[in-house]
């Protein structure tokens, strides 16, 4: 089956920082691709679906690109409340989840 | 919308439990539906999702042929009988809404209901 897979696994960036995390398909997914953020004991929350949607509700700083097999999610001016984990989530079939990246605030 | 799981709880391996998700606040009978689980400081690993009129199931492969996952669109609940228990599948378990703008995905999610299989 196609597999997501997510680069890093971690990442520490400082406030205002532009931060950026990959999702990688095993074969192409076109545009079905999503992202959530998950805070430590809370449910996660959708930030980009179709891979470059913008849920509403969610802060124009996050933004989501990529088509076929790469994809990113970009925070554009990285605030203390982003601290997070990110997963990125095949949008169609088997809607598997990447492995996370982790973003903790320096 | 709220989405409230309950039926989690200590089993044994081998055991068997059945997860249940109130659904509010929307026309549940309309969407398609998820469950969503998370072991214990790992990540999230998607389990099953179900159509809205139920023809259509697909489950992750770790579940297939022990879980079902079910509807009842008069009681607005989803359901996950999970048998043949391991202690692999403790997890929170989370039931989603899913939706369809160009891609499907998870915008509604209840606050989990925690699986522990453990003799």
């Amino acid at each position: 089956d196609i597999q997501v897979t997510q680069s890093p696994s971690s990442l520490s960036a400082s406030v205002g920082d532009r931060v950026t995390i990959t999702c990688r398909a095993s074969q192409s997914i076109g545009n079905y691709l999503n992202w959530y953020q998950q805070k430590p004991g809370e449910a996660p929350k959708v930030l980009i679906y179709a891979a470059s949607s913008l849920q509403s509700g969610v802060p124009s700083r996050f933004s989501g690109s990529g088509s076929g097999t790469d994809f990113t999610l970009t925070i554009s001016g990285l605030l203390p409340e982003d601290s997070a984990t990110y997963y990125c989530q095949r949008g169609y079939s088997v809607l598997a989840f990447g492995g996370g990246t982790k973003v903790d605030i320096k | 919308v709220q989405l409230v799981e309950s039926g989690g709880g200590l089993v044994q391996p081998g055991g068997s439990l059945r997860l249940s998700c109130a659904a509010s606040g929307f026309s549940f009978s309309d969407y398609f539906m998820s469950w969503v689980r998370q072991a214990p400081g790992k990540g999230l690993e998607w389990v099953a999702w179900i159509q809205s009129g139920s023809a259509y199931i697909n489950y992750a492969d770790s579940v297939k042929g022990r879980f079902t996952i079910s509807r009842d669109n008069a009681k607005s609940s989803l359901y996950l009988q999970m048998n043949s228990l391991r202690a692999e599948d403790t997890a929170v378990y989370y039931c989603a809404r899913l939706r369809y703008i160009d891609s499907w995905f998870s915008d509604y999610w209840g606050q989990g209901t925690l699986v522990t299989v453990s003799s």
